[in-house]
């Protein structure tokens, strides 16, 4: 059966400190994989995908990056972290579109 | 652009009364309707996936239909539990592509 890790759970860092959050998908091949966030009290926002290994589509220019290195691997990035960076990160991968979506159980990052 | 709107934003109601959450979307031009829960700091558990050519799907308490030329689709769930207290969040997906269009979710009180 296929699953989604995502780590880590909770992360706490300072403000201009780099940031990398990782997103693996087992039982697979090929999968398309994407990163949410959802900031408090706000719905979900679509923040980066990736259909394939090295293709990846930015939805809302910002301070964060993706890079999909390997196929069932999906790496969120920054350089240097802003207070408006904090929020609940979600990774998540489907195979086609007709199999519905599968959300990993989210990162918790808070800027200080 | 596809806009989900969830209605009401919050409900409370006495264990064992039925729930109706509401969900709808401006773009009928859909691939997919799926209805997803999630806890407090958790990630998104998946309940029910509905294609585009269905009007319907059911697993056990839980039932969603689906109307896309009206753009609407509603969450019921019989006979509710106090476990059943969550955030229910409906997602869209479009025709063309495989990114998902959130609505803000509806939070759920079920008192014992």
């Amino acid at each position: 059966s296929q699953t989604i890790h995502q780590w880590p759970a909770t992360l706490v860092q300072p403000v201009g400190s780099p940031l990398s959050l990782e997103c693996t998908v087992e039982g697979t091949s090929n999968p398309n994989l994407y990163w949410y966030r959802q900031a408090a009290g706000r719905g979900l926002q679509l923040l980066f995908y990736s259909v394939g290994i090295g293709q990846i589509s930015s939805e809302v220019p910002q301070n964060l990056s993706a890079s999909r290195p390997q196929d069932r691997q999906f790496i969120l990035s920054s350089k240097k972290l802003l207070l408006s960076d904090s929020g609940f990160y979600l990774c998540a991968w489907t195979a086609l579109a007709n199999y519905g979506y599968t959300f990993g159980s989210g990162t918790r990052l808070t800027v200080v | 652009k596809q806009e989900v709107t969830q209605i009401p934003a919050a409900l409370s109601v006495p264990e064992g009364e039925n729930l109706v959450l509401n969900c709808s979307f401006t773009d009928s031009a859909i691939y997919n309707l799926q209805w997803f829960r999630q806890d407090p700091g958790k990630g998104l558990t998946s309940l029910l996936l509905i294609q585009s050519s269905q009007r319907e799907q059911t697993s056990g308490r839980l039932n969603a239909s689906l109307d896309k030329s009206s753009g609407r689709s509603t969450l019921y769930i019989a006979a509710s539990q106090p476990g059943d207290s969550a955030t229910y969040l409906c997602a869209v997906g479009p025709a063309n592509d495989y990114k998902l269009s959130f609505g803000a979710g509806t939070t759920v009180t079920v008192r014992a």
